[in-house]
């Protein structure tokens, strides 16, 4: 079926530097691709998010780029801080089934990100 | 402020004692969907709505059941629940179901059926 993979799985960095998260998908029709950011004992909150007619996007420490070519996207953290430790997840808009007027989000299976003092 | 409201946020309970999960969004979105999510799965969908009266099933609706008869609210029902519906819920809504915008979530609700 359709998914989005998601990598690493954990990461941890050095205050200061940057973090990487990727994310591939399936469906070539995807319009729509969210990060969200979840703390601990909260639901996801949505950081940044891209539309297929973009190819990056950029806000303060936090950007997105996207390659439809190779359906993948990845979430670019710069000048990391502890308070950037948490539960990121990618999600892609995907047809609910091949051929399916209706979109849902598909989420990755999220990557834990700590930031070291 | 624009929120979207679960309860209750702990649940401890045994088998096959039906309970709810009351969800309730201000923003006035048509759409809302429930999420379980397990270590290592990620978020699975359980049921969505695309507006009042209209619902279907996600990924994973074994066991759950919604209603959806007013626009704000959009309870799970668990008739009679079991262990491996043990999971930290979510609600969530979006202006609209097409799949192309923001979703909302909850804090979560975490279950444990013993």
């Amino acid at each position: 079926g359709e998914n989005v993979e998601q990598h690493p799985s954990t990461l941890s960095v050095q205050e200061g530097d940057s973090a990487v998260i990727k994310c591939t998908y399936s469906d070539s029709a995807s319009n729509y691709f969210p990060w969200y950011k979840q703390e601990l004992g909260k639901g996801p909150q949505l950081i940044i998010d891209i539309r297929s007619n973009v190819g990056e996007k950029k806000d303060q420490r936090i950007a997105v780029t996207l390659n439809k070519t190779a359906k993948h996207f990845s979430l670019h953290i710069t000048e990391t801080q502890p308070e950037d430790s948490a539960v990121y997840f990618c999600a892609a808009s995907m047809r609910r089934y091949s051929g399916a007027g209706s979109y849902q989000l598909t989420f990755g299976k999220g990557t834990k990100l700590s930031v070291i003092p | 402020e624009a929120q979207v409201t679960q309860n209750p946020r702990y649940l401890i309970t045994v088998t096959g004692k039906k309970l709810t999960v009351t969800c309730s969004q201000n923003m006035n979105h048509e759409y809302m969907s429930w999420y379980r999510q397990d270590p290592g799965l990620g978020l699975r969908q359980i049921y969505y709505s695309m507006n009042v009266e209209v619902t279907d099933k996600g990924d994973v609706p074994e066991g759950y059941k919604v209603s959806r008869k007013e626009k704000r609210n959009f309870p799970l029902i668990l008739e009679s629940p079991s262990p491996n519906q043990t999971s930290l819920y979510f609600c969530a809504s979006s202006l609209s179901g097409e799949g192309n915008q923001p979703q909302h979530f909850g804090d979560g609700t975490r279950l444990s059926i013993l």
